[in-house]
């Protein structure tokens, strides 16, 4: 099955600095890698998401990029603001059909004002 | 504005007890899913089902079963609970066709003394 590896674990940036989060997945198939953030104590949200099609989406201060050769994705988060700590899940769905994603181990993320 | 309701937010059970844990979505989506939620393990998937009377077992099955009748409702039993079940248990929601994000619930934290 799917193997979906993440990092760093945890990360810590100043405010207004960038943070990337980096994840790597095993099955080639694989199609869609959305990522979602948990704020403490609530459920997991969608903050961005790409598919296999794409290199590169954008939404504001959020990007994602993706290199199917090298079977990794990567969260880019700039001019970071302490609202943006938070544990980030990466995730991957194998496609063709399926559709349960198959999620990394988590980033936990500390902006400091 | 809540799409995906799970019946508890907090649940202490006793060993030997059988749990079920309930979770209902009311966006008409068709699949479903139930994970886990550990610290440094992520989101593991417990099962799934793409659509009335069906179910798949995910990556992490023994112990659980489920059930679902309706198509807006997706319950997670514990069979026999033990203490290597406590846990937070997040449920999930996607439509087809195509991969899209999930809606998560608020999840359950389940702990069994």
């Amino acid at each position: 099955g799917e193997n979906v590896e993440q990092h760093p674990s945890t990360l810590s940036v100043q405010e207004g600095d960038s943070a990337v989060i980096k994840c790597t997945y095993s099955d080639s198939a694989s199609n869609y890698f959305p990522w979602y953030k948990q704020e403490l104590g609530k459920r997991p949200q969608l903050i961005i998401d790409i598919r296999s099609n794409v290199g590169e989406k954008k939404d504001q201060r959020i990007a994602v990029t993706l290199n199917k050769t090298a079977k990794h994705f990567s969260l880019h988060i700039t001019e970071t603001q302490p609202e943006d700590s938070a544990v980030y899940f990466c995730a991957a769905s194998p496609g063709a059909g399926s559709y349960q994603l198959t999620f990394g181990k988590g980033t936990k993320l500390s902006v400091i004002p | 504005d809540v799409k995906v309701t799970q019946s508890s937010r907090y649940l202490v059970k006793r060993t030997g007890e059988k749990v079920f844990l309930e979770c209902v979505q009311d966006m008409d989506h068709e699949n479903m899913f139930w994970y886990r939620q550990d610290p440094g393990l992520g989101l593991r998937l417990i099962y799934f089902s793409y659509d009335v009377k069906m179910k798949e077992k995910g990556d992490i099955p023994e112990g659980y079963s489920v059930s679902r009748e309706k198509k807006e409702r997706f319950s997670l039993i514990l069979e026999s609970a033990s203490t290597n079940q406590t846990s937070m248990y997040l449920c999930a929601s996607s439509p087809v066709p195509g991969n899209y994000g999930y809606t998560f619930g608020s999840g359950t934290r389940l702990t069994v003394v």
